[in-house]
């Protein structure tokens, strides 16, 4: 099956400044990517998405970006805001079957 | 949106017991849905895929007869833990999508914190 990574595990960042999250998948057929923010205590929310046919995506203070070849893709998040602080969980599988398979977490922290 | 209720939310029982978690679509209709077990600081691990009507299917490593599930209705899926014993303590979480129509998006469930004392 797929097997996903996820990096970092911590992360802390400065208000304002930008934070950054890489996955890597391991099984070529998965053509969707989508990264979830579970807030403490709370479900986990679909936040953004990437299909494999595009290779960035952008929504705001939020873009992910994927590279097919290295099996890599992304969250970037840039003028970051305390409400950010979250886990985020990246995924990746198929598309049309909406099955995937997570990522280890990031704990994003946000410090005023 | 989409809402999906899980019930109960936290759970302790003895060890030796069996114990069932419902996740159901309020508002939809889902043909299918997920299970994940979710050990704490860590991610969500697939446990299983829930097709209503049809038997789950299970990842590698997840055993069937421990961990049991049911979709008998569009709007409910059950897992029930069987014979629980203190290493099946953690945070259960299901997850549905909406039928006849793939949108990517999953959605969960509250999450259901089991403890086997």
């Amino acid at each position: 099956g797929e097997n996903v990574e996820q990096h970092p595990s911590t992360l802390s960042v400065q208000e304002g400044d930008s934070a950054v999250i890489k996955c890597t998948y391991s099984d070529s057929a998965s053509n969707y990517f989508p990264w979830y923010k579970q807030e403490l205590g709370k479900r986990p929310q679909l936040i953004i998405d990437i299909r494999s046919n595009v290779g960035e995506k952008k929504d705001q203070r939020i873009a992910v970006t994927l590279n097919k070849t290295a099996k890599h893709f992304s969250l970037h998040i840039t003028e970051t805001q305390p409400e950010d602080s979250a886990v985020y969980f990246c995924a990746a599988g198929l598309y049309n079957f909406n099955k995937f398979y997570f990522g280890s977490g990031t704990k994003l922290n946000v410090k005023p | 949106g989409a809402v999906v209720s899980q019930h109960p939310s936290r759970v302790i029982c003895k060890s030796g017991t069996s114990v069932k978690i419902e996740c159901r679509s309020l508002d939809f209709q889902a043909t299918t849905m997920f299970w994940y077990r979710q050990f704490p600081k860590q991610s969500l691990m697939l446990m299983a895929t829930s097709n209503e009507g049809s038997k789950a299917t299970y990842e590698q490593g997840v055993e069937k007869d421990k961990f049991l599930i049911n979709h008998a209705s569009l709007t409910l899926s059950t897992l029930t833990v069987t014979s629980a014993h203190p290493e099946d303590s953690s945070f259960y979480i299901c997850s549905a999508t909406t039928a006849g129509e793939i949108t990517g998006e999953l959605f969960f469930g509250e999450g259901s914190r089991l403890t086997v004392l």
